[in-house]
């Protein structure tokens, strides 16, 4: 596609469910990264792919938190059990391998009541 | 490890008027350096990136952001703010290749221009 795509836009969801993101990158962008922009932060590092290697995981929060990519194109965030420290917006963001600039999606912003 | 600071959470100008937001960064080699904007509701745009050479780069929108080295900051700059020029502003460092950790990004500037 032209651009990023992320879906949901928007998710509002009850304490203790599960959710997924969705992220469709840039044909032919072999990265990868899922962000998390908490209210008032910066992007906290998630995941990050590259090809068909192991993913990069070191900055998921913590085990109810996982991904995947399947085929080397479209990536799912699930988070599990979720709570309310939970809600941020989840940006995804691809680049071309060995490069440095990253192209966002315009994020899926979730809730947690 | 790497870090940005943007020792600005908000800064408020006039329109027409000038405008520099600071970035200070730590970083053990020579960095790669972003700045990114990012509208209510939109993910993050590229405004400009320094690489190597020029020490002075341009980017979209008449943005332009000088390194200086031994100061350790990739300061924004644009000589004459428009209202759509009201967003978030994020500073950003890598390293050469990408990277797993992708970019390190500072906690944002929150610009407010003023009619």
């Amino acid at each position: 596609g032209a651009g990023v795509s992320q879906s949901p836009s928007n998710k509002v969801t009850e304490k203790g469910k599960d959710v997924e993101l969705r992220c469709d990158p840039i044909s032919g962008h072999t990265a990868l990264y899922w962000y998390r922009q908490s209210l008032g932060q910066g992007l906290e590092f998630l995941i990050y792919f590259q090809g068909n290697s192991a993913p990069d995981k070191s900055g998921l929060p913590s085990d109810r938190f996982s991904a995947e990519r399947t085929g080397g194109s479209v990536s799912t965030l699930t988070i599990q059990r979720t709570q309310q420290e939970d809600s941020a917006v989840y940006l995804c963001a691809s680049s071309l391998v060995g490069a440095n600039v990253l192209t966002f999606g315009a994020g899926s912003r979730l809730t947690v009541l | 490890a790497q870090s940005v600071t943007q020792p600005d959470i908000h800064i408020t100008v006039s329109e027409g008027a000038s405008l520099e937001l600071r970035c200070n960064y730590s970083y053990g080699a020579t960095p790669y350096l972003f700045w990114y904007v990012q509208s209510p509701g939109q993910g993050l745009q590229l405004l400009l990136k320094y690489f190597s050479g020029d020490t002075l780069v341009q980017g979209i929108k008449g943005f332009e952001a000088e390194f200086k080295r031994s100061q350790s900051s990739f300061n924004l700059r644009k000589p004459s703010v428009h209202w759509s020029d009201a967003a978030e502003y994020f500073c950003a460092v890598g390293e050469e290749g990408g990277g797993a950790d992708g970019l390190t990004f500072g906690k944002g500037t929150h610009l407010i221009i003023q009619p």
